[in-house]
């Protein structure tokens, strides 16, 4: 079992829809990122948390700590917010660049 | 573009072929990492480097060697590689030393590898 699961593995969307992904870990962690990967293979970085909330634009990324447990929602779902999202965690103690990852969630919005 | 560059982006090989991937950041970052996505399973971490020196080396087979000259570059040399290893590899780059919170990562595009 991975220690980082995400799902939906996949999720089709009407445009406009609010959408939710959430991502449960089982190791301590440091942060917790939420990674955007576009079909050209190209990853950008959407959100980095140890706690908390954070918002940037219609994406609204939350973690509580004591679950294990973040979600990423989307507000008013656009096409091109089409994409595989991946979360991925640091895990607290590790040594550098020892992110774990999710397998990403596949979503796909339709106009 | 993200601040991380990646060539190629595309690159067919044959087995006994011998052929490098390059990274290039100009963000300052002291550390690069080579990551690889195969189909249907999460990125693996090959390789880290931080201030120009290996510092993780995750169990990757000899067939890849990776090779940082200075802070803003990093190559991943492939030689006699097997089918298996077709997959997307990518690179990063972070400011930052240790799992702490206040570092993020930025990724470059990744070049899709396909050893026939």
């Amino acid at each position: 079992k991975n220690e980082v699961e995400q799902s939906p593995q996949n999720l089709t969307a009407q445009e406009g829809e609010f959408i939710t992904i959430n991502c449960s870990y089982s190791v301590g962690i440091s942060a917790l990122h939420w990674l955007q990967q576009h079909p050209g293979g190209g990853i950008v970085s959407l959100f980095m948390l140890s706690s908390g909330k954070k918002k940037h634009g219609r994406l609204i990324a939350t973690i509580n700590i004591q679950e294990k447990h973040s979600s990423l929602h989307i507000t008013a779902s656009h096409p091109r917010d089409s994409a595989v999202y991946i979360c991925a965690v640091v895990n607290y103690g590790g040594s550098q660049g020892n992110l774990i990852f999710g397998k990403g969630t596949k979503l796909s919005v339709k106009p | 573009e993200t601040g991380v560059t990646q060539t190629p982006r595309h690159l067919v090989m044959g087995m006994t072929n011998k052929k490098s991937l390059k990274c290039e950041q100009h963000l300052g970052h002291n550390a690069m990492y080579w990551y690889k996505q195969s189909a249907k399973k999460p990125l693996e971490l090959m390789f880290v480097y931080s201030l120009e020196e290996r510092v993780e080396n995750n169990s990757v087979p000899s067939r890849f060697s990776p090779e940082c000259p200075n802070s803003s570059h990093l190559f991943l040399h492939l030689h006699t590689l097997q089918p298996e290893d077709s997959a997307l590899y990518l690179c990063a780059s972070s400011q930052g030393q240790g799992a702490t919170a206040n570092y993020g990562y930025t990724f470059g595009s990744g070049t899709r590898l396909t050893v026939v």
